[in-house]
Order: C-alpha cells, then structure tokens, then sequence
C-alpha cells in the first residue's frame, strides 16, 4: 500500500543547530506539504510543493526550508533551530485537483533545548 | 482568502450522547470541504469530505456533515458518541479551482464521558 512516511518521529536538540526533517511518499503524488501544529494555534503550514524543483512558502516559512529533487520526497531544514520550532511536524501529500484528499505522515516531535 | 473557524475548541459529551462539532467557512465561493480526525500521537486522516455533490455528507465512523451555503457551515454531527470517538477534529477548506492548499481550523478535541 502506498504510504507516507516521517523520519526522526521524535528529536531533541539544541539552539541554534541545524535539523532536517525527512519526508518521504508513494503515492507519486506531486503536491507535498509541511505543517506544524501547536496548542491552540492547529495546523499551520510552513512551506508546500507541487511537482520537482518546484516550492513556495506557507503562512509560517521564516527559519524553515525545503527542496524537492524527486516526486517522492520533501525534507525539511531548520537551519538555525530556535526554542519557538518546538511543535510537531506533520508532513503531507495530495493529488492533483483540489477535491483530493490530503494524506499525512505520523508527524516529527521536535525538542528545540 | 479561504478560512474555517471552529466554535469551541474543547466540546465533551456522555457516551452514547449527540456529538455537534461547529465549523463555519469564509469564502466568496463555495469551496471544498472536509473533516479530519486526529488520535493522540498519530496523523490526520480523513472522515469525510464534501466536494459539490449531495449536501449531506457520510463519513466513517458513523459520523456526517451537512453543508449549508445560506449558513456558510459544515457542521459534524454523530447521533451517539462511542469512547473511541475522543480525540481531535479539524475541519479544513480548499478551493474549488487553482490553489492545491488545504487551510485548517484550530480543532476541536472532543471528550467522551463514560
């Protein structure tokens, strides 16, 4: 079955190093999505991509980025982690045409000490 | 710009009780509409979904949603609410044509009492 998955589910760090989120999804989806959730804020979206070489930012993007070399994955950069990018991560895929459903991973809980 | 909002962000109710979780959109079209649930420690996935087609939406679970334009709502209703049904609910919007984004609500956690 195709799937969506998240690698590290949990990480801890430390102020001001880098941390990458991987993403990786069968389903050759060409739209993929980045969120964070927070307590009383729920999914924000930091950045989003539909199709290779292609990505643009979301509503919260500042300190994160992506890239997207293949169909299949969208890793996610914290260049400089801050306290405040403690959440949890979700990662996402859609098809094409905006009836589709949107598929998730089981989410990156990340500890910014 | 699309957004949903969703009244009370805590709902509890007794088991076997009515389960009403609010959500009302803003758009000046009508857009797509679909509910997600969350359990604890796990990713979202889809209860249902409303893309035009009948008003009245069924989902998984039991649960189902109408849509209502004149009220600009997609409220998600369950007639009895079973434990397993605790955890969190977000409605969420998309576009009709062009942008390929889903916007979220901040979510609902419903509590079933015993």
């Amino acid at each position: 079955d195709a799937e969506i998955t998240q690698s590290p589910r949990h990480k801890i760090t430390e102020t001001g190093r880098q941390v990458t989120l991987a993403c990786h999804q069968t389903w050759n989806h060409n739209n993929m999505f980045w969120y964070r959730q927070d307590l009383g804020h729920g999914l924000r979206l930091i950045h989003y991509s539909y199709g290779v070489q292609d990505t643009n930012k979301g509503e919260v993007s500042d300190g994160y980025s992506v890239s997207r070399s293949n169909t299949e994955d969208l890793p996610l950069t914290l260049e400089s982690a801050a306290s405040s990018q403690t959440s949890v991560y979700f990662c996402a895929s859609r098809g094409t045409g905006s009836a589709g459903e949107l598929f998730f991973g089981e989410g990156s809980r990340l500890t910014v000490l | 710009a699309q957004s949903v909002t969703q009244l009370g962000s805590h709902v509890s109710v007794s088991e076997g009780a009515l389960v009403l979780l609010r959500c009302n959109y803003s758009s000046s079209v009508p857009p797509y509409l679909f509910w997600y649930v969350q359990y604890p420690n796990q990713g979202l996935q889809l209860l249902l979904k409303y893309t035009s087609a009948a008003t009245l939406v069924k989902g998984i679970n039991g649960f189902e949603a109408e849509f209502k334009k004149s009220e600009t709502s997609f409220h998600l209703t369950k007639p009895s609410a079973h434990m397993s049904d605790a955890a969190e609910y977000f409605c969420a919007v998309s576009e009709q044509t062009g942008a390929n984004n889903l916007f979220f609500g901040t979510g609902t956690r419903l509590t079933v009492i015993p």
